[in-house]
């Protein structure tokens, strides 16, 4: 069964924080990705990878970055936590590149900034 | 610009009875794919159901079907005989070429299936 672990289901920061996100996969699937996940708006990309210490800015990556030292790991880092980013976070994978591509989700970060 | 449209934030359905997601997209692109995938209350996203924007038949899958109308731009999930394991939120994705494969989602539809 393919998977996408993501280390927390629940996570409370305090404002100003260093706060690690981990993702790893098990499909040795070259694209990995981070999304949030907020009410009303969808999911929106915040960083992508396409391979190891390859990263790309998505669409929202203020207050972001990424690391990707091993195939398998993607890490999102807020250098300094803000109450904004208080988000469901989600890491996704996929294999190679075409339109029909299955991307495979991790079951979700819940972080809470106070 | 949203390139993925969801107009309807929730919506409820009888058991057994079929019902409708609505999702229109924008792109320019002559080759794109659309997505549809399922989010459980437990937070983790199911793939659903994939049409390619070449494929001369809607594609099927179980009890969902998607009804594709390119000329319109959308893409709209049909699920049939809805059980309650299928209160969800819903969303729609598309990837381009010109978007670097990336997928991109709409908002999202929340549906409720009543017993």
């Amino acid at each position: 069964d393919v998977k996408v672990t993501q280390s927390s289901r629940y996570l409370v920061k305090r404002t100003g924080e260093k706060v690690f996100l981990e993702c790893v996969q098990d499909m040795d699937h070259e694209n990995m990705f981070w999304y949030r996940q907020d009410p009303g708006l969808g999911l929106r990309l915040i960083y992508f990878s396409y391979d190891v210490k390859m990263k790309e800015k998505g669409d929202i990556p203020e207050g972001y970055s990424v690391s990707r030292e091993k195939k398998e790991r993607f890490s999102l880092i807020l250098e300094s936590a803000s109450t904004n980013q208080t988000s469901m976070y989600l890491c996704a994978s996929s294999a190679g590149q075409g339109l029909n591509t299955e991307a495979f989700f991790g079951q979700g970060t819940r972080l809470t900034v106070v | 610009a949203q390139k993925i449209t969801q107009t309807q934030p929730g919506m409820f359905v009888q058991e057994k009875e079929a019902v409708t997601l609505d999702c229109t997209y924008d792109t320019s692109d002559p080759s794109y794919g659309l997505f549809w995938y399922k989010q459980p209350s437990s937070g983790e996203m199911i793939f659903l159901i994939y049409q390619g924007s070449y494929d001369q038949q809607n594609a099927t899958e179980g009890r969902y079907s998607l009804n594709f109308q390119k000329a319109r731009k959308s893409a709209n999930l049909v699920i049939s005989a809805s059980q309650l394991g299928d209160s969800a939120m819903y969303f729609c994705a598309m990837r381009e070429v010109s978007n670097d494969y990336k997928l991109s989602f709409g908002a999202g539809t929340t549906v409720t299936v009543r017993a």
